[in-house]
């Protein structure tokens, strides 16, 4: 079966500190790759995606990831929190022309002021 | 924008009742999906629909049924609630094709079984 590890489960950062969490996966074949964000009482939202091309990619927020095939990772990265990125953050993905989506078990990051 | 609408924000029903959640999309999406989402587990897929009247089973699909009589409509059914079924579920939708499309969310259902 397919799985998606998120290492880090809670995060703690003071403002201004840079990001990284980490994403791996199991499957083999291609993917498309995607961080959600869901900010407290709200829904997932999506931060970015991966399908092809480049594998830095760029998100909303100021958030990116690298996708690094041959590590079977797509990091999430940010160089600079801020207060409101505190929310839980989900790596999912995707197996090329198939329809399900697997979810990793989120990083909570907490922002200090 | 898509509006992924969940009848309930927040639900409390007793063991062994027939539970119904309700899911409308308005973007014409093929597939739509339920997860539950449980702290430390993230979202784990129960069912998912890539079609009007049709239904695959997710990776914890036990408990549970779905009904898609509607292309914008997905229920959920928990046949008799059991408390071990106390949640967070949330529906998603996304159109079909290479699966290149990012998944839509509701606000989510916290579903409490007493």
């Amino acid at each position: 079966a397919q799985s998606v590890s998120q290492h880090n489960h809670h995060v703690i950062l003071s403002e201004a500190a840079s990001l990284e969490l980490g994403c791996n996966y199991s499957y083999g074949g291609t993917v498309n790759l995607f961080w959600y964000v869901q900010y407290p009482g709200q829904h997932l939202q999506l931060l970015l995606k991966y399908f092809s091309g480049d594998p830095l990619v760029k998100g909303i927020k100021g958030f990116e990831a690298e996708f690094i095939k041959s590590k079977f990772s797509f990091n999430l990265r940010k160089p600079s929190v801020q207060w409101s990125d505190t929310a839980e953050y989900f790596c999912a993905v995707n197996p090329y022309n198939f329809n399900k989506f697997y979810f990793g078990s989120g990083t909570k990051l907490n922002v200090k002021p | 924008d898509v509006k992924v609408t969940q009848s309930s924000r927040y639900l409390v029903k007793r063991t062994g009742e027939k539970v119904f959640l309700e899911c409308v999309q308005d973007m014409d999406h093929e597939n739509m999906f339920w997860y539950r989402q449980d702290p430390g587990l993230g979202l784990r897929l129960i069912y998912f629909s890539y079609d009007v009247k049709m239904k695959e089973k997710g990776d914890i699909p036990e408990g549970y049924s779905v009904s898609r009589e509607k292309k914008e409509r997905f229920s959920l059914i928990l046949e008799s609630a059991s408390t071990n079924q106390t949640s967070m579920y949330l529906c998603a939708s996304s159109p079909t094709g290479q699966g290149n499309q990012p998944q839509h969310f509701g606000d989510g259902t916290r579903l409490s079984i007493l």
